[in-house]
């Protein structure tokens, strides 16, 4: 069974400060997913990262996929209080078809 | 809205009662994915359908659980005699047929079992 470990699990900054979240594996994904999740509702997709080495931009969002495909993190650039939530990081198996969750980071950005 | 929809969004059932969770995918989406997430836990992938059709079901829980996506109407998960530990909320996931499967969420169903 694939394992995805998110760091870290809590994250409290101040409003505009930077901040990475990271998720980590010993498999590898032939693809990886971002999402952010609001209480009481799904998962929001944010983005998908798929060739090695991979950077995709989304406003003050920056995404990284690690060149072997077994990593990924996420740079938040002057954290806004609207940041606020929880991001989960998924990986698509490389031989199947359902997606492996990370155990997500709370982030709280502060006023 | 042609997002993923799902129903009931809350659902109380009393121990030994079924609980049917409903699921239709976006416009033009064929796959549909079920999850489970426990209180203070993570998603977990349950099954993998394709229309009439059961792909990967190694998430499932062997007995009382069941999943369905017929030629019409919407995927159902099916929970037999509950139990309190199946209180969870309950994710449904769509994709086109694509190689890197990019899911779409749905709100979820929040189950509670007293």
């Amino acid at each position: 069974t694939q394992l995805l470990e998110q760091s870290p699990q809590f994250l409290s900054i101040q409003e505009g400060e930077n901040l990475t979240v990271y998720c980590n594996s010993s498999s590898v994904f032939s693809s990886l997913q971002w999402y952010r999740q609001e209480p009481g509702e799904g998962p929001v997709l944010l983005v998908t990262v798929v060739t090695g080495g991979e950077v995709k931009k989304l406003k003050r969002l920056t995404f990284q996929f690690g060149d072997a495909r077994k990593d990924s993190s996420l740079h938040i650039t002057a954290a806004q209080p609207g940041d606020t939530g929880l991001y989960l990081c998924a990986g698509a198996e490389e031989y199947g078809n359902k997606l492996v969750f990370g155990a997500g980071t709370i982030l709280r950005v502060k006023s | 809205n042609a997002g993923v929809m799902q129903n009931p969004r809350h659902l109380v059932r009393r121990r030994g009662q079924e609980a049917r969770l409903r699921c239709s995918p976006m416009k033009g989406h064929s796959h549909v994915y079920w999850y489970r997430q426990l209180p203070e836990e993570g998603l977990k992938f349950m099954v993998y359908l394709q229309k009439e059709n059961i792909i990967d079901e190694s998430g499932m829980p062997k007995e009382r659980f069941s999943a369905e996506f017929p030629k019409e109407g919407p995927s159902i998960l099916r929970i037999q005699q509950v139990v309190r530990g199946d209180s969870a909320a309950y994710f449904c996931a769509s994709s086109v047929e694509r190689d890197y499967n990019e899911q779409f969420f749905g709100p979820g169903t929040r189950l509670t079992v007293l």
